[in-house]
């Protein structure tokens, strides 16, 4: 089965420094997609970015970018100059595999952005 | 361009009641899914749709149903409602199937089961 382990329950960055959330996955399938969204206290999940596993290049979305390790199963997102609006919590998830297009999430990483 | 619409924002039912929630996909998007978050379960999956077609469902009781229209507009229904159904209910919408496509949440319904 697919699964997606995010193994920090909660971060702490101050203001203006870059932070890295982990996430690791297990697929036996080739094809995949990896994904990161943002969920703030509002509940709305926001999307952040994507790394295809067939992509050669690590993803990058402004502030955000995606280190993608194929070999090690990793797929960390790094924020850089965190902001008091990125405290939230943060979700890695998959799609492929057995779950076809179906998203598998992580159990995500509550972001603390302190100034 | 216009997100993902969810309705009602919130909900409070009774126990033994059913329950209808409503998502509207981002305009040309033709696949809608759905989703339930819990604290105790996290983030799982329940259905999606693809152009009126159930095409995946997840590990869920037959009380949780849903469809979708000719105009991409998707349902979830709830009957009998338990308590262990209070969560956060988020619909997903993407322009096609693939592994790849990015999928774009609405807020979500927050229901909540007395």
């Amino acid at each position: 089965a697919q699964k997606i382990t995010q193994t920090q329950p909660g971060m702490f960055v101050q203001e203006k420094e870059a932070v890295t959330l982990d996430c690791t996955y297990d697929t036996s399938d080739p094809s995949y997609g990896l994904f990161w969204y943002k969920q703030p206290s509002s509940g709305e999940m926001i999307f952040l970015i994507y790394q295809g596993s067939y992509d050669q290049q690590n993803a990058t979305e402004g502030r955000y970018s995606l280190n993608f390790q194929k070999a090690r199963k990793s797929a960390n997102l790094v924020i850089s100059a965190s902001q008091l609006g990125d405290s939230a919590m943060y979700f890695c998830a998959m799609r492929g595999g057995r779950g076809g297009s179906r998203l598998t999430f992580g159990e995500g990483t509550q972001l603390t952005v302190n100034p | 361009k216009a997100g993902v619409t969810q309705t009602p924002r919130y909900l409070i039912k009774t126990r033994g009641q059913q329950v209808t929630l409503s998502c509207s996909p981002i305009s040309g998007h033709r696949s809608v899914s759905w989703y339930q978050q819990t604290p105790g379960q996290g983030l799982q999956f329940l259905f999606e749709y693809f152009s009126e077609t159930q095409r995946n469902k997840g590990n869920f009781p037959g009380r949780f149903s849903g469809r979708q229209f000719s105009n991409s507009r998707s349902e979830m229904n709830v009957s009998t409602l338990e308590l262990g159904d209070s969560a956060l209910y988020l619909c997903a919408s993407s322009s096609s199937i693939g592994r790849g496509t990015e999928a774009f949440f609405g807020q979500g319904t927050r229901l909540t089961v007395v």
